[in-house]
Order: C-alpha cells, then sequence, then structure tokens
C-alpha cells in the first residue's frame, strides 16, 4: 500500500520569505501523480499543484513549486515570496496512475499547518 | 470555473438516523469520489465511483455506507444508522478523466449526536 508522510506538522514563515515544506512517499509503482492540496480555515481542498511521476521537469505554478527526487521518493513544495493568504493546512497526496478508466483514490499525508508572521 | 457543489454545508443528526449528503459534480466530469476528514486529522477516501459502479472503497465504506447517482448530475452519499464517530467533514470530488485532477467540493460538516 502507498504512504505518505509529511514530518512537519507545523511550520512558520515571515511574509515575502520563502518556505519548504516536506512530503516523502512510499510505493512500487513507477508511474503516479503526486499532489500539494492547501486546506484554509473555510477547510476546501484546493489544488495548488500536481507533478507526474514520468516528468522529470519540477512542476511550477507562479510562487509555488516544487522539488521532485523520484530516487529519493520526495516531493517537497517552496513558497516563495510568502502571504498572508498562504497560510493554511497544506497536503501532500499521491495518486497512482491507471491506463484506463476506473477511478483511482488519492492517498494524503497528515499535512503541514503553515502560519505566515506579517 | 466549474465548482463540485455539496449541500448541505453543515447536517446535525441523532445517532442511528440516517443521512443521506448530495453533491453535484462538474458537469462533464466522469468520476467522483467520497472523502471524509474528522477534525484534525487526515484526509481520508471513502469511495470511488465510475460508470455506475463502486471502483474503489475503503475499509471505512462498510454496510452502513452506499452511494448512488440518481440521475445525470447528483452523487449522494448515504449513511444508514449513524454513530459518532461518523462525524467528520465530508468532502465530494470529482474529476473528468481517471488521470486528471480531482475537484473538491466545499464539504458537508455532519455532526452526530
Amino acid at each position: 500500500a502507498q504512504t505518505v508522510t509529511q514530518s512537519q506538522p507545523e511550520m512558520s514563515v515571515q511574509e515575502a520569505e520563502t518556505v519548504t515544506l516536506s512530503c516523502t512517499y512510499d510505493t512500487s509503482e513507477s508511474d503516479y501523480y503526486l499532489f500539494w492540496y492547501k486546506q484554509p480555515p473555510s477547510r476546501q481542498m484546493i489544488l495548488v499543484i500536481r507533478q507526474e511521476a514520468y516528468k522529470q521537469q519540477n512542476a511550477t505554478e507562479n510562487r509555488f513549486s516544487v522539488n521532485f527526487q523520484k530516487a529519493a521518493k520526495s516531493f517537497s513544495l517552496k513558497i516563495s515570496d510568502s502571504q498572508l493568504g498562504d497560510a493554511a493546512m497544506y497536503f501532500c497526496a499521491y495518486r497512482r496512475a491507471i491506463s484506463s478508466g476506473s477511478a483511482r483514490q488519492l492517498t494524503f499525508g497528515s499535512g503541514t499547518q503553515l502560519t505566515v508572521l506579517p | 470555473e466549474p465548482e463540485v457543489t455539496q449541500t448541505p454545508s453543515h447536517q446535525v443528526t441523532q445517532m442511528g438516523q440516517e443521512v443521506i449528503l448530495r453533491c453535484v459534480p462538474i458537469s462533464n466530469h466522469l468520476y467522483f469520489y467520497w472523502y471524509r476528514q474528522i477534525l484534525g486529522q487526515k484526509v481520508e477516501f471513502l469511495v470511488s465511483f465510475y460508470n455506475n459502479e463502486i471502483s474503489e472503497k475503503s475499509e471505512i465504506f462498510d454496510d452502513q455506507f452506499s452511494v448512488e447517482r440518481p440521475d445525470g448530475s447528483n452523487f449522494t452519499l448515504k449513511i444508514r444508522s449513524t454513530k459518532l464517530e461518523d462525524s467528520a467533514m465530508y468532502f465530494c470530488a470529482s474529476s473528468r478523466d481517471h488521470n486528471e485532477k480531482l475537484f473538491f467540493g466545499s464539504g458537508t460538516q455532519l455532526s452526530v449526536l
């Protein structure tokens, strides 16, 4: 079974600074997807960024980027120029890739609560 | 941007009662999911649904749970006889394709008293 581990229950960052959230995962699959979801106090799950395992290039979305190390099974999220609105719980998630129809589940980590200090 | 809609946003029920949580996935999506999150804990998978049948289900999704797509737009989760430990935020999600990203609804907070 796949597992996702987030070893930092809480992190804090000064506004405008950069912070990196860690995530490791365990899988025997070679093809899969990795995600970072943000959950603000409203508790809605918002996709931040997605990485396909077959792509060597790290995904980037504006101020958010990942460091994907497939051999090490590591998938960290870097937030640059942190803003007060970035304060939220961040979940790392894994999903197996499949070649045909059949819905597959996301496996989530336990989350990292990010505080942004003004 | 299209959204997944969940109703109600809050549901309070007595232990042993049946509840139905409702979701309207994004209209051209074919894959549907229910997840739940007990306060302060990780998000847990319950069930996935494709082509009018369950694709996968977790050990949480026992005989007390069922899902249905009664028409072309709704996707429901029924809990037949609620227990205190069913209190959680329930998230519906949908995706267009099996490898596409999931869009989550804003959740239904279920409180079982």
